[in-house]
């Protein structure tokens, strides 16, 4: 089954920039999407169709994609930013949804 | 506004069973298709199941193939999956999420979900 790599963890300093990559095959000619989920609480949608950002998502999240990787990139990372991100293709050969395996964002 | 409350959940012997409701408010029902997705502790997301808007269509992962059946009511806005012979490994955060449209696609992602509600498996 198709499978998307994120790395477990990411360390960045406040007012920094963090990037989070999600690797898998041919995954630049999906549509990646991208989830926060903060301790306790359901996953929020960040990013959607690779680069767009639903209403109510700051501009400092934004989404790229780069051969057989898709990142997030969160510009000016705030503490509030310290959270668990997926992100998530669908299957074509199988028909369904894939979630990668998280990256734990911690903000030092 | 949108919202999907899950409910149901508990603790149940290996080899029970468990029906998940999730009740939807804020939009029309029967024109989406609906997920379930799940998350075991300290675990990360796994894709569960759909419907399709009119119930005629499910897809369900390998994991719970045989043994989960999601259903819906259009008439009382409730989203249903009942489980059967559950294993430890069940043991997750079930979330109830919409679709995007009537059917679902390889351009679908998920905007709405519930709050989840949590399933124990254990003896």
């Amino acid at each position: 089954s198709f499978v998307l790599t994120q790395p477990p963890s990411v360390s960045v300093a406040p007012g920094k920039t963090a990037s989070i990559t999600c690797g898998g095959n041919y995954i630049g000619t999906k549509s990646v999407h991208w989830y926060q989920q903060r301790p306790g609480q359901a996953p929020v949608l960040v990013i959607y169709y690779g680069f767009d950002r639903p209403s109510g998502i700051p501009a400092r999240f934004s989404g790229s994609k780069s051969g057989n990787s898709a990142t997030l990139t969160i510009s000016r990372v705030e503490a509030g930013d310290e959270a668990d991100y997926y992100c998530q293709v669908w299957d074509t050969s199988s028909d369904h949804v894939v979630f990668g395996g998280g990256t734990k964002l911690t903000v030092l | 506004e949108v919202q999907l409350v899950e409910s149901g959940g508990g603790l149940v012997q290996p080899g029970g069973s468990l029906r998940l409701s999730c009740s939807v408010f804020g939009f029309t029902f029967s024109s989406y298709a609906m997920h379930w997705v799940r998350q075991a502790p300290g675990k990360g997301l796994e894709y569960v199941s759909a419907i399709s808007s009119n119930g005629g269509s499910t897809y369900y992962a390998d994991s719970v193939k045989g043994r989960f059946t999601m259903s819906r009511d259009n008439s009382k806005n409730t989203l249903y999956l009942q489980m059967s012979s559950l294993r430890a490994e069940d043991t997750a955060v079930y979330y109830c999420v919409r679709g995007l449209n009537d059917f679902w696609s390889g351009e679908d992602y998920f905007e709405y979900w519930g709050q989840g509600t949590l399933v124990t498996v254990s003896s």
